[in-house]
Order: structure tokens, then C-alpha cells, then sequence
């Protein structure tokens, strides 16, 4: 089976930087997905990782260590639209759906 | 403007009705998902398909069934509803890496 554990809650200040961590467990790995969602929304593909080391897009990065079993997703120049939940999710194989983590509910304050 | 449709937005359901959540897709992507999203519990596989004519089963199955007919449809059935099915339901399609989400549709059994 697959696990995945990322904080429940995190609180930033605008303009800060945070970083949202994730941790997993899985018979196999293709590879770890970031999606956003604010409340009342769907949810949104931020980034994919499927190998070691950090992907940038824009304000948001995301890094993965296969080998830790860990990735994160890093948001720069925090704005109070960023507000949302964070869910990292990961896919065994190439025909697996995905496995999501529970969230992270990312809270930016003035 | 490609994307996902679910029907209904919202629904209030007897217990023991049975219901067919509707999900269409213009993007021509193979593979089709149903997750279930409950507060503090993220979202969850429910049935998936990764091309027309085939199934499988999620994380939490028992209680609903889907068919594919054909690429753009997959429609979500609850044979006989129970307040647990109670909970916001997300449909979402993938062509390789990314998932793209309907906006879901709020469920509740009373």
C-alpha cells in the first residue's frame, strides 16, 4: 500500500517563504504531485516530480529525494491568495491513480 | 473551454435512494477518476478507469459502482444511499501526469 504524511496546518506571513513537506511509503514509485485547492474549489496540478532534485515553476518549487522518501513543495514571495490547501500525492506505477496525502491547509497572514 | 463537467453541483439524498453522479470530459484523456473528500481525511480513490471498457476499484469502493462506456463518460452510481456517502465527490481525468478535476459535487444523505 501507500502512505503519505504532510502537516496538518501551516501559518506564513505575506511575503515570506514556506515550505510544505511530505513524506511517503510505497510498494512502488513513479513519481510525487502537488495540487492546490481553495476552500469551496477543485483541486489543481502545481508540479510533478519524478526524479531527485528541485523543479521551479514561477513562485513555487518543488524538490524530491527518492532515496529519503520525501519531497517538498517550497513557496516563495507568500501572497494571501496562496491561501489553500496543499496536497502532495503519489503514483506507484505508470497506471496506478494516484494516492493523496491528507493536506496541509496553508494559512497567510498580513 | 476543455475541461471537466459534474452534475449535480449539489444534491440532498434520501437513504436508500440510488443516485448517479454524472462526469463528461472534452479532453480526450484516457484514464478517469472518482474521489470522495471528507474534512481531515483528504481525498480518496473511489473507482477509476484507465481507458473505456475498463474499471478498477479504489481505496474505497464498497457502495458504488461505475461503468465507461466510451472515453468522455464515467458516471458515478450509489446503488442504495447511506449518510455515510455523505461527502463532497470529485471526478477528474489524466492523459499522463497531471490530474484535471471536475468542480465537484456536494452530497448529502439524509
Amino acid at each position: 500500500g501507500q502512505s503519505l504524511e504532510q502537516p496538518s496546518e501551516v501559518t506564513a506571513v505575506e511575503g515570506a517563504i514556506v515550505q510544505i513537506n511530505c513524506t511517503y511509503q510505497t510498494s512502488g514509485f513513479y513519481g510525487l504531485s502537488w495540487y492546490q485547492q481553495h476552500d469551496g474549489g477543485a483541486p489543481t496540478f502545481l508540479s510533478y516530480n519524478a526524479l531527485d532534485g528541485l523543479e521551479e515553476t514561477g513562485r513555487f518549487s518543488s524538490f524530491l529525494s527518492r532515496s529519503d522518501s520525501y519531497g517538498y513543495l517550497l513557496l516563495q514571495e507568500l501572497q494571501m491568495k496562496d491561501s489553500a490547501s496543499y496536497f502532495c500525492a503519489v503514483k506507484g506505477s505508470g497506471n496506478t491513480p494516484l494516492v493523496f496525502g491528507k493536506g496541509t491547509r496553508l494559512s497567510v497572514i498580513a | 473551454i476543455a475541461g471537466i463537467t459534474q452534475a449535480p453541483t449539489s444534491q440532498i439524498l434520501a437513504a436508500g435512494r440510488r443516485m448517479t453522479l454524472r462526469c463528461t470530459q472534452d479532453m480526450r484523456h484516457n484514464a478517469m477518476y472518482w474521489y470522495r473528500q471528507d474534512l481531515g481525511l483528504g481525498l480518496r480513490l473511489i473507482h477509476y478507469s484507465n481507458t473505456a471498457g475498463t474499471t478498477g476499484k479504489g481505496e474505497v469502493p464498497d457502495g458504488y459502482s461505475v461503468s465507461r462506456a466510451n472515453t468522455d463518460d464515467f458516471p458515478l452510481t450509489l446503488a442504495s444511499a447511506v449518510p455515510s456517502q455523505t461527502s463532497v465527490y470529485f471526478c477528474a481525468s489524466s492523459d499522463s501526469i497531471g490530474y484535471t478535476f471536475g468542480s465537484g459535487t456536494r452530497l448529502t444523505v439524509v
